[in-house]
């Protein structure tokens, strides 16, 4: 089935560093990419809608300046956290549809955990 | 608004069956879909419904009646790695994910 890929799985960065997270779809091609956010015991908030060779799309509150989203490949979108803070600490999970519409599902990375020191 | 309400937790025993229901009100209907997510982990997926009825893949079963605006995943001779959040998703008429807050299913011996 399909499988998406999520890098790294964990990372510990001291503040006012940024981080980059890494979400390659490893046997379909992707142009939507999405990125959530989960803090513990929360649902799954979605922070930005990643278009392969184009701008990505921002939810509501999220800093689009802090959060760097770059889809240059249509197996491949990135998430860097610029300048992170403490409160940035959070599950970062990446997911792609394989298909277009239709019932093709989300399949989810195995997320990010990201800790700011 | 668009909204999906699901009970915050529920508890069963190992063996038994357990029925998590799920209610959505959302601006238009392209699916329902249910994602299990253990802790610490990312979800992944269990079922889809987009017809009206009952979809059954082996242990875990999923029904939806869209007049209703309601579904359930029901599971069957649980098992203590049973023990997760279920979440209920819909796909709205923009084809975007309305996500419920999730069900913490925990399972007693």
């Amino acid at each position: 089935g399909a499988v998406v890929s999520q890098h790294p799985s964990r990372v510990i960065c001291k503040s006012g560093t940024s981080v980059k997270i890494e979400c390659r779809s490893l046997d379909f091609q992707a142009t939507t990419m999405f990125w959530y956010r989960q803090f513990p015991k929360q649902s799954l908030m979605l922070m930005a809608t990643s278009n392969e060779g184009s701008k990505a799309t921002y939810e509501q509150g999220v800093e689009k300046d802090k959060f760097l989203i770059n889809h240059a490949s249509l197996t491949l979108s990135t998430l860097t956290v610029t300048s992170a803070h403490p409160e940035d600490s959070s599950f970062y999970i990446c997911s792609a549809n394989e298909g277009v519409k239709g019932n093709s599902p989300l399949h989810f990375g195995n997320g990010t955990r990201l800790t700011v020191t | 608004g668009q909204n999906i309400d699901q009970p915050t937790e529920m508890t069963a025993t190992e063996g038994a069956i357990v029925q998590i229901n799920c209610t959505y009100q959302t601006s238009g209907f392209n699916g329902l879909f249910w994602y299990q997510q253990h802790a610490g982990e990312a979800p992944t997926f269990l079922s889809y419904n987009v017809l009206d009825g009952l979809e059954e893949k082996g242990r875990f079963s999923s029904f939806l009646s869209r007049s209703k605006g309601y579904s359930y995943l029901l599971l069957k001779e649980l098992q203590m790695k049973d023990s997760a959040s279920y979440l209920c998703a819909v796909r709205d008429s923009n084809y975007q994910l309305i996500w419920g807050a999730g069900t913490k299913l925990i399972i007693k011996p």
